[in-house]
């Protein structure tokens, strides 16, 4: 089946300092890949589309030089939080896709910013 | 830009009894509509899909699109307390563009 790991599961890091987390797809070809960050309310928050052979997309408010996307084949993608600070605090989950329109969702790499 | 809205904010139903999750959105170009669902400490995992207008039923799960209304739904018959979580309506509007609007959740609580 298809399955998405996404790793650290969580991170505590100091304010200023960066997280770097993983998202690994497993049984099928991650043709795209949707970060998200889901706030402490739950709500969620589209922070870019990377799609193989494409530039990646950042959504209004999220940019490359903050949230640096990396996704250099189809089983791999990586996100790095740079200066994290309180507001970047939050589950950040990485949705992978194979064409079909279904997002496989990791279990997510929670921020803690101290 | 896409918005999509949730009601009711949390739902309890007795276990057996029938839960109505609603969804509104408001980007009449939407194709893609999902249902997900999420247990605490856990990733959103896919429960169901709908893409045409009409009931799409799956076991326990019903969905209902009506485009026109901008209006999708997800009915859980016979819930159980296992069925006790966050559901969420995902929104996209096509292929080559899995670009999902999320919304704010109805949080599901099924009591024995």
């Amino acid at each position: 089946g298809a399955l998405v790991y996404q790793y650290p599961r969580r991170t505590i890091c100091k304010s200023g300092t960066s997280m770097r987390m993983e998202c690994q797809a497993v049984g099928f070809q991650a043709t795209s890949v949707a970060w998200y960050r889901q706030s402490p309310q739950k709500t969620f928050e589209l922070i870019a589309l990377s799609t193989v052979n494409s530039a990646i997309k950042y959504e209004q408010n999220f940019t490359q030089e903050k949230f640096p996307i990396s996704h250099p084949n189809l089983s791999f993608s990586s996100m790095t939080v740079l200066n994290a600070y309180l507001e970047d605090r939050g589950l950040y989950l990485c949705g992978a896709n194979h064409g079909t329109g279904q997002l496989y969702f990791g279990e997510g790499s929670k921020l803690t910013v101290l | 830009q896409q918005k999509v809205q949730q009601s009711p904010e949390s739902l309890i139903v007795p276990e057996g009894g029938m839960a109505s999750l609603n969804c509104t959105f408001s980007d009449r170009n939407s194709q893609y509509f999902w249902w997900y669902r999420q247990h605490s400490g856990e990733g959103p995992k896919a429960l169901m899909s709908i893409f045409s207008n009409g009931d799409k039923k799956e076991g326990r799960f019903t969905a209902h699109l009506n485009k026109a209304s901008l209006y999708v739904s997800l009915h859980i018959k016979d819930s159980q307390p296992s069925d006790s979580a966050l559901y969420f309506c995902a929104v996209s509007k096509g292929t080559g563009n899995y670009k999902y609007v999320f919304g704010a959740g109805t949080r599901l609580k099924v009591i024995a």
